[in-house]
């Protein structure tokens, strides 16, 4: 079955400690990505990355590091998170780039940073 | 700047009755438009999309319009069911199957 599975689902943690989320997909999509869900705001993208060791910028990478050492996993690390970066992750992977293909979903990471 | 817009936060319509979302861009790089539904605690689930090369694409219940004179999309459901009630979100791409840019989310009702 096609997957993209995030772990954990929920995570409570306290300001400044480090974690990681993580994010692998069983489909061999090149394309794989982040983004945060607040409430107003919709879903912004936090980081993507095209290809094994090619990672960029969205719109939201204050805070956040990635890192795509194998084409299956994507995970994001937050060094030092911050009452702020409490929100509702969501994991996103295309199978190919330039392509008219739709993203699938992983099915969230609720974190909340105390 | 909010590139994608979906101005109703919120849309309630009754069963059988047809449903519409807007959706607008400020963008006119954009050429691939997507439709999102998310239910709680779910990630979100593609519904349907069009190219802007197309003005109107179809799957079932589901039509989206593209109008890009007016840098305008729409979602039109019908008829409308109860399994409908969702967070629908519209996106919008530069490069098809790359960075999404979603707009915030309107929440439809449907009441039987």
């Amino acid at each position: 079955e096609a997957q993209v599975t995030q772990n954990p689902r929920y995570l409570i943690t306290v300001t400044g400690k480090k974690l990681t989320v993580t994010c692998s997909q069983n489909m061999n999509h090149e394309y794989m990505s982040w983004y945060r869900q607040d409430p107003g705001l919709g879903l912004r993208q936090i980081y993507y990355s095209m290809n094994v060791e090619v990672t960029d910028k969205g719109d939201v990478p204050e805070g956040y590091k990635v890192s795509r050492k194998e084409k299956r996993n994507f995970p994001l690390i937050l060094e030092s998170p911050s009452p702020n970066q409490t929100s509702l992750y969501f994991c996103a992977t295309v199978p190919r780039t330039g392509g008219n293909t739709e993203a699938f979903f992983g099915q969230g990471t609720r974190l909340t940073v105390v | 700047d909010q590139q994608v817009k979906q101005n109703s936060p919120s849309l309630s319509v009754q069963e059988g009755r047809i449903s519409i979302l807007n959706c607008d861009y400020t963008n006119s790089m954009f050429d691939y438009f997507l439709w999102y539904k998310k239910y709680p605690a779910e990630g979100p689930t593609f519904l349907i999309s069009i190219s802007s090369i197309k003005d109107k694409n179809e799957d079932g219940r589901f039509t989206v319009f593209l109008n890009k004179s007016a840098k305008h999309l729409s979602l039109h459901i019908v008829p409308s069911q109860p399994g409908d009630s969702a967070v629908y979100f519209c996106a919008a791409s530069i490069q098809a199957g790359t960075a999404l840019i979603f707009g915030k989310g309107t929440t439809l009702s449907v009441s039987s």
